[in-house]
């Protein structure tokens, strides 16, 4: 199965400030199609996960431009350019490639 | 509005069943891949099965294969998930999820496995 390793696994910032997720996988998550399978979801506290970013880098609907995904292959990152209170919860990347799926440990963001 | 409404979860004895359902609304059920995700308590995501938009293919993580099927109902725009064999480990909450890469997500239902 396709290792995904997130870091950190618990990050506490500032409102206003950046914030930046890493999820490196074990095998490459690029289709032959040209696209990379790699998604972003945001568990917030007592709720169900929501989709924040599909392949690498394209913003799911209703999604806040402050959220950016990048990243190629093996190697990628969530970013958050300003963090809200609203923010709070943890992220998750998924691997939509490789069977089974896998999903990263999860990176729990608090806000100081 | 997009809307995935799970049912059928609650308590059962370890070796028994339950059908857990997810009514799909206000997109168009019979176009998408659908997916089963779990949630252990207090744990993170683990992917458990998903399911072509015809049915044709469906593909399961390996700690459920032979006891857990997934399948549709297009017409009804409903999945389902036939858990069987049930383990104390499968406790967990179940999240129906639209596509292949878990665009939209339902509520939930609680599953838990204990005697």
């Amino acid at each position: 199965d396709v290792v995904m390793a997130q870091t950190p696994l618990s990050l506490s910032v500032t409102p206003g400030q950046p914030a930046s997720i890493s999820c490196k996988t074990s095998q490459s998550l690029l289709h032959s199609d040209g696209k990379t399978y790699l998604y972003w979801y945001l568990q917030k506290p007592g709720q169900s996960p929501q989709l924040l970013i599909y392949e690498v880098s394209s913003r799911f609907s209703g999604v806040p431009d402050r959220f950016s995904g990048s990243g190629s292959g093996t190697d990628f990152t969530l970013k958050i350019s300003r963090v809200e209170a609203e923010d709070v919860g943890v992220y998750y990347c998924m691997q939509g490639l490789h069977l089974p799926r896998t999903f990263g440990q999860g990176t729990k963001l608090e806000i100081k | 509005e997009v809307q995935l409404v799970e049912s059928g979860g609650g308590l059962v004895q370890p070796g028994g069943s339950l059908r857990l359902s997810c009514a799909a609304s206000g997109f168009s059920f019979g176009s998408y891949w659908m997916t089963w995700v779990r949630q252990a308590p207090g744990k993170g995501l683990e992917w458990v099965a998903n399911i072509k938009q015809d049915g044709s293919e469906k593909y399961y993580v390996d700690s459920v294969k032979g006891r857990f099927t997934i399948s549709r109902d297009n017409a009804k725009s409903s999945l389902y998930l036939q858990m069987n064999s049930l383990r104390v480990e499968d406790t967990a909450v179940y999240y129906c999820a639209s596509g292949s890469g878990c665009y939209t997500w339902g509520q939930g239902s609680l599953v838990t496995v204990s005697s």
